[in-house]
């Protein structure tokens, strides 16, 4: 994706926590989107951070830096339907996806 | 409530031919979008619409064509395949482009389109 970083694949536990790292290009910015996409379908919304923080839904938080142009999505007490890519995706009418990582779960 | 839905949702081209991407919204969104996903790379825009009789490009927009009739209705086309246009085709629409809650993208199932 356009000037979006994020780790290729990452593997997990069930039961674990595991942290989404996501850098981007901070000249622009205006907002940050987490969507996850599982094998062969479309993505789907988790969260939004438009200002700095932590945004806790359940067993997703998604936490945005603006000033260092960082976000990390955490999930917890994972499952294996986790197992999906999960996206990280800047701005507002036009969206910037990065390439997504894929959240590998194991039992 | 059926959310965005695409047609069709697989489809193989010889080079050359030509055919049209259908994506339909039910929510009286303002905005619709059209994306293409290849492997190793983000979702690229293609085309997208503020509103209807509007279209505008995206990223990828050449080889590409788009209309807006009708608010529910947004189609893609390509006027001539070609091997490079092999890819999964993405349909999104959203409440509007202004921000927040309101951006949210609701994504099509997809379309896989192989051209040879």
């Amino acid at each position: 994706g356009q000037n979006i970083d994020q780790p290729t694949e990452m593997t997990a536990t069930e039961g674990a926590i595991v942290q989404i790292n996501c850098t981007y290009q901070t000249s622009g910015f205006n907002g940050l989107f987490w969507y996850q996409q599982h094998a062969g379908e479309a993505p789907t919304f988790l969260s939004y951070n438009v200002l700095d923080g932590l945004e806790e839904k359940g067993r997703f938080s998604s936490f945005l830096s603006r000033s260092k142009g960082y976000s990390y999505l955490l999930l917890k007490e994972l499952q294996m339907k986790d197992s999906a890519s999960y996206l990280c995706v800047r701005g507002f009418q036009k969206l910037v996806f990065g390439t997504g990582t894929r959240l590998l779960v194991s039992p | 409530n059926a959310g965005v839905t695409q047609t069709p949702k697989f489809r193989v081209l010889k080079t050359g031919q030509s055919m049209t991407l259908l994506c339909a919204q039910d929510m009286n969104h303002e905005y619709m979008y059209w994306y293409r996903q290849d492997p190793g790379m983000g979702l690229r825009l293609i085309h997208y619409s503020v509103g209807e009789g509007t279209t505008a490009k995206g990223e990828v927009p050449d080889g590409y064509n788009v209309s807006r009739l009708k608010k529910q209705n947004f189609l893609l086309g390509l006027e001539s395949a070609a091997p490079s246009q092999t890819s999964v085709y993405f349909c999104a629409s959203s409440y509007s482009g202004q921000g927040g809650a309101k951006n949210i993208q609701y994504f099509g199932a997809g379309t896989r389109l192989s051209v040879l």
